[in-house]
């Protein structure tokens, strides 16, 4: 089955940085990565996905960069702000109705 | 549109209790997927249904847990009888064949 390796576990940033989350996936089946945020105590919410066809989608300041003969796609986020403070998670999708599999989430902390 | 809606928010229940979850989907998605999230974890697929049909139930602990969704809509997820290390957050999902998933509020299980 699919795994999904996720870099960093935790993240500190000063507001207005940048930052960059990685993640790794190993069947190459997979052509849909989505990322989702979680709140502290709440759902996990879809901020941006990308599919296998595109190499790279950007909306406002979080953008996504996908390698698929590396097998790994980033989340970028430009001037971050304290609101972006959350569990940010990967997941991979081999479609077909093939199940998501999660990354193990980066926990993101903008100071102010 | 009214999003996942999860019941109850939160159970509290001593060890050997039954308990049992119950998810109202996204009207029209017919992918429905029972998480699992720890603390500190990304959420990890116990089962998943294409309308009525459990098409991935690898990971579901079939000897205490069961999982139903009759008519291909609402589903339950019962524990009988509940461990302390069944103690997590309940995610329900739903999406629309292998699109995003849309995830619900949770339910906080916590087994004494």
């Amino acid at each position: 089955g699919e795994n999904v390796e996720q870099h960093p576990s935790t993240l500190s940033v000063q507001e207005g940085d940048s930052a960059v989350i990685k993640c790794t996936y190993s069947d190459s089946a997979s052509n849909y990565f989505p990322w989702y945020k979680q709140e502290l105590g709440k759902r996990p919410q879809l901020i941006i996905d990308i599919r296998s066809n595109v190499g790279e989608k950007k909306d406002q300041r979080i953008a996504v960069t996908l390698n698929k003969t590396a097998k790994h796609f980033s989340l970028h986020i430009t001037e971050t702000q304290p609101e972006d403070s959350a569990v940010y998670f990967c997941a991979a999708n081999p479609g077909g109705y093939q199940k998501v599999t999660f990354g193990t989430g980066t926990k993101l902390q903008v100071i102010p | 549109e009214a999003g996942v809606v999860q019941s109850p928010r939160y159970k509290i229940i001593e060890k050997k209790q039954p308990v049992a979850f119950w998810c109202n989907p996204i009207s029209g998605h017919n992918t429905l997927y029972w998480y699992r999230q720890n603390l500190g974890q990304g959420p990890e697929l116990l089962i998943r249904y294409e309308n009525e049909e459990a098409v991935d139930d690898s990971q579901l602990p079939k000897d205490r847990f069961s999982a139903e969704r009759l008519k291909g809509v609402d589903s339950t997820l019962k524990i009988q009888p509940a461990e302390l290390g069944d103690s997590a957050v309940y995610l329900c999902a739903s999406s629309q064949g292998s699109a995003e998933a849309f995830f619900g509020q949770g339910t906080r299980l916590t087994v004494v």
